[in-house]
């Protein structure tokens, strides 16, 4: 069975400056997508961004980036220019390509300071 | 932008209870998640379906049903509710697909005194 693991149950990070959350994962799949999503104090979950397993190019989108380790299994979000409003819970998500569910880590709580 | 509607925000029921949790979106996805979340524990996949009158199990499917009459909706059963089933519920949907997100309702906040 697949395992994310997020080491961190809580994050702090000053406004302005970058922190990154960290990920593993356990699979013995090959094709597999990896997911970052954020549910601020409000309660919806939203997704963050998104990793294909079978590309080399690690995701961006604006302020946020990834680490992907394939061989390693690694998964890490970076927040640049960290914000208020990026307080949130983050979870990180498998899903392997066949499936149509994901598996979730326990989430880390991130405080940005002002 | 999907919709996906919890019923509830906050329910509050007794032990031994028929609970119904209902989920509707908009968006016509073919699969629809329920999750419950809990401290320390992040999302745990209840049930999920993949089609009007499909169902699967997830990791933890003991003490639920589900039931998915129209494609929109997707509902949780708890039927006989009990305090160990006090917390949130999340319920999403996705489209069929490679790299298709899952989108998220507002979640339920269910307590069984």
């Amino acid at each position: 069975a697949q395992t994310v693991t997020q080491s961190q149950p809580e994050m702090s990070v000053q406004e302005a400056e970058t922190v990154t959350l960290s990920c593993t994962y356990d699979t013995s799949e090959s094709d597999y997508y990896l997911f970052w999503y954020k549910q601020p104090p409000s309660r919806q979950m939203i997704l963050v961004i998104r990793q294909e397993a079978y590309k080399q190019q690690n995701a961006t989108e604006n302020r946020f980036s990834v680490n992907f380790q394939k061989a390693a299994k690694s998964f890490s979000l970076k927040i640049s220019d960290s914000q208020l409003g990026d307080a949130a819970m983050y979870f990180c998500a498998y899903r392997a390509g066949s499936a149509r569910q994901l598996t979730f880590g326990s989430g880390t709580q991130l405080t940005v300071l002002p | 932008d999907v919709k996906v509607t919890q019923s509830s925000r906050y329910l509050v029921k007794r032990t031994g209870e028929k609970v119904f949790l209902e989920c509707v979106q908009d968006m016509d996805h073919e699969n629809m998640f329920w999750y419950r979340q809990d401290p320390g524990l992040g999302l745990r996949l209840i049930y999920f379906s993949y089609d009007v009158k499909m169902k699967e199990k997830g990791d933890i499917p003991e003490g639920y049903s589900v039931s998915r009459e129209k494609k929109e909706r997707f509902s949780l059963i708890l039927e006989s509710a009990s305090t160990n089933q006090t917390s949130m519920y999340l319920c999403a949907s996705s489209r069929t697909g490679q790299n298709q997100p899952q989108h998220f309702g507002d979640g339920t906040r269910l307590s069984i005194l």
